[in-house]
């Protein structure tokens, strides 16, 4: 099946920071990628849609000046999460959905940790 | 506000039983329910459901969505250990880019 990378896989950084992930579609092209967060015990949150060569669209409630997406190329997008604080910690996960648009395939997630 | 509910939120259960996991869900412009198996990371693909009344298999698992009355079913039989995860369903909508609405998840445990 189709496999979508996520780097890092874990990354602690002061408060403060910002903190860059990234997304990446191996095997095929993505013009839709979406970025989900969650927390422990609980179902993922999707956070925005980001859509090649054009802005991302966030959902409600998620700051869009905070979370910082760019969908640069059909095979990468990245998150930069600005300003980090402990409670932006979480697991942040990507998906990528193919050409066709049938399936998503998740990546394997980034554990952030701010201290 | 698109919604979607999952049931139980947890069950434990021992190896050889059979179980059944249930999404309900509300949205607009239904386009697909998709259930996934959540291990240590992130989730992995079960089934895409987007007719009524026809089952999907694959080896131990099945599923079948009913469009009438807005619910799908994910049966496990034979459990083993290895099933032990949470088990996510999510309703596409067909519009939007298909964005996905997420359940609360169920948590199995299968015991020896």
């Amino acid at each position: 099946g189709a496999v979508v990378s996520q780097h890092p896989s874990r990354v602690i950084c002061k408060s403060g920071t910002s903190v860059k992930i990234e997304c990446r579609s191996l095997d095929f092209q993505a013009t839709t990628m979406f970025w989900y967060r969650q927390f422990p015990k609980k179902s993922l949150m999707l956070m925005a849609t980001s859509n090649e060569g054009s802005k991302a669209t966030y959902e409600q409630g998620v700051e869009k000046d905070k979370f910082l997406i760019n969908h640069a190329s059909l095979t990468l997008s990245t998150l930069t999460v600005t300003s980090a604080h402990p409670e932006d910690s979480s697991f942040y996960i990507c998906s990528a959905r193919d050409l066709r648009g049938y399936e998503q395939y998740f990546g394997p997630g980034t554990r952030l940790t701010v201290t | 506000e698109d919604k979607v509910v999952q049931s139980p939120l947890s069950l434990v259960v021992h190896e050889g039983d059979t179980v059944t996991l249930n999404c309900s869900y509300e949205v607009t412009n239904f386009r697909s329910l998709l259930w996934y198996k959540q291990e240590k990371k992130a989730p992995t693909f079960l089934f895409m459901l987007t007719s009524s009344g026809i089952e999907k298999k694959s080896g131990r698992l099945s599923s079948i969505l009913d469009k009438k009355e807005l619910f799908s079913i994910l049966n496990i039989t034979a459990t083993q250990t290895g099933d032990s995860a949470i088990y996510l369903c999510a309703v596409e909508r067909g519009t939007n880019a298909g964005k996905s609405t997420f359940g609360d998840g169920t948590t199995l445990t299968v015991k020896p």
